[in-house]
């Protein structure tokens, strides 16, 4: 069973860096059968893809957000993690990690369970 | 790269059947869809992928077979048949597009469900 776990801090300040690490249990970071992903709900509104990175180190940015991200994997750790520089209130939001598995043709199959993060001074 | 629009609520009988809608936005019709479960406290659940010509791959882990995934043009259906009170939730459909530098992978608004 694949396991996703969010971790990092509830609250950051505005201007500051967020950082977020996902561990990953029953499965290995460092397998090229799947990308690693991050996908953040603001309250009250949908879901918005952030970013994914491959085993690589091979990233993919959400345009919208590209300039003040960086997602990257540690396979040591068997985790992946995002930095969100520069933050605003505006991302104030639940955080996903999630898995892609290639071999099924896409979709993200496996979540965790999402951690609140909340950006205030 | 595509729009998907979703109507903002569904609601069906328990035990009846509902339909949600995912529209792409027009030179889209080709695109397949994948279609999300929110479950508060535990993430999303994929739930299937829906091409122009039905289901495409496996339906996530422990999906009934009471969900079922249609295309046509630039809808894709999910179809929720004998809707139980567990169903109700909010529902997301995302396509991918691009490749490489270009990939991006984008949401649709979400559909409320409400089981009367």
């Amino acid at each position: 069973q694949v396991l996703l776990q969010e971790s990092g801090p509830g609250q950051v300040k505005p201007s500051e860096t967020l950082s977020l690490n996902c561990t990953v249990s029953g499965g290995s970071v460092s397998s090229g059968s799947y990308y690693w992903g991050w996908i953040r709900q603001p309250p009250g509104k949908g879901l918005e893809w952030i970013g994914s990175v491959y085993f690589t180190g091979n990233t993919y940015y959400n345009p919208s957000l590209k300039s003040r991200i960086t997602i990257f994997v540690d396979t040591s750790k068997n985790q992946f993690s995002l930095k969100l520089h520069s933050v605003a209130v505006a991302d104030t939001a639940v955080y996903f990690c999630a898995r892609w598995d290639v071999l099924l043709g896409g979709g993200y199959d496996y979540w965790g369970q999402g951690t609140r993060v909340i950006v205030s001074s | 790269q595509p729009v998907l629009t979703q109507p903002p609520s569904a609601s069906a009988s328990l035990g009846a059947s509902v339909t949600l809608t995912c529209t792409l936005s027009s030179d889209y019709s080709s695109y397949k869809v994948d279609w999300y479960q929110e479950r508060p406290g535990k993430g999303p659940r994929f739930v299937m992928r829906v091409g122009g010509s039905g289901i495409v791959g496996s339906k996530g882990d422990g999906i009934p077979d009471r969900f079922s995934g249609l295309g046509s043009g630039l809808n894709r259906y999910l179809t929720i048949e004998n809707i139980q009170e567990d169903d109700e939730s909010d529902y997301h459909c995302a396509a991918d597009h691009g490749s490489g530098n270009n990939f991006v992978y984008v949401f649709g608004t979400g559909t409320k469900v409400t089981v009367l």
